[in-house]
């Protein structure tokens, strides 16, 4: 059975500091992988997707990492920002379904 | 472009009454179609999913059920609420021949 592990659980920092988040995995037989970023009382908005056969991904400040293999992956922030304060979760794909991670809570302070 | 509904945005239901909860999608057809739940402190949990109309595969027994009608339709059902069912309904999509997946703006429940 997959499960899908996110580390830390909260991240509070101030601006300006370079992130990493965290997330395994423990069956490697994934599709793809994708991290999404959710405000509070709102929907899931997709940051990136990185297939099985890629390394990483990169749009903007956001850099996704995918160590299949080793079931890991990683979402590095660049220059954080107090707009990036959010829950950032991440899901592999396994057939049709997702099964996601529980989410870092990240704060950003000013 | 592709976009997704959900509506209502907001519910508040006493415990045994009936619920139903609708998704739609423009712009795209024929897509894969996701209800998932999420609870106070608990992560994603899928519901039910669709790959074409009329067809439902479940995830978790429990008191609900979906229907897809329509090809870019789904609805979330339950003939009388528990108290557990409260929490934060989301709605997705995703194309066959795309592989990223997209939310909607989810419904709020509470059940009293």
């Amino acid at each position: 059975k997959q499960e899908v592990t996110q580390i830390p659980a909260a991240l509070s920092v101030p601006e300006g500091e370079n992130l990493v988040l965290n997330c395994s995995f423990t069956d490697s037989a994934i599709y793809n992988l994708q991290w999404f970023r959710q405000d509070p009382g709102k929907g899931l908005t997709s940051l990136l997707l990185i297939q099985s056969s890629q390394r990483e991904q990169t749009s903007g400040r956001l850099n996704a990492s995918l160590d299949k293999s080793s079931g890991r992956s990683t979402l590095y922030i660049a220059a954080s920002q107090p707009g990036d304060s959010a829950t950032y979760l991440c899901a592999v794909r396994v057939a049709d379904k997702l099964i996601f991670g529980t989410g870092t809570r990240l704060q950003v302070f000013p | 472009s592709q976009t997704i509904h959900q509506w209502p945005a907001t519910l508040v239901q006493p415990v045994g009454s009936p619920l139903s909860l609708e998704c739609t999608v423009e712009g795209t057809s024929n897509p894969n179609l996701y209800w998932y739940r999420q609870a106070a402190g608990r992560g994603l949990q899928l519901l039910f999913y669709s790959v074409g109309i009329g067809q439902i595969s479940s995830e978790v027994p429990q008191n609900l059920s979906a229907s897809r009608p329509q090809d870019r339709q789904f609805i979330l059902s339950s003939k009388k609420l528990l108290l557990s069912d409260s929490g934060f309904y989301l709605c997705a999509w995703r194309d066959r021949g795309y592989n990223e997946q997209f939310f909607g703006p989810g419904t709020r429940l509470t059940v009293l």
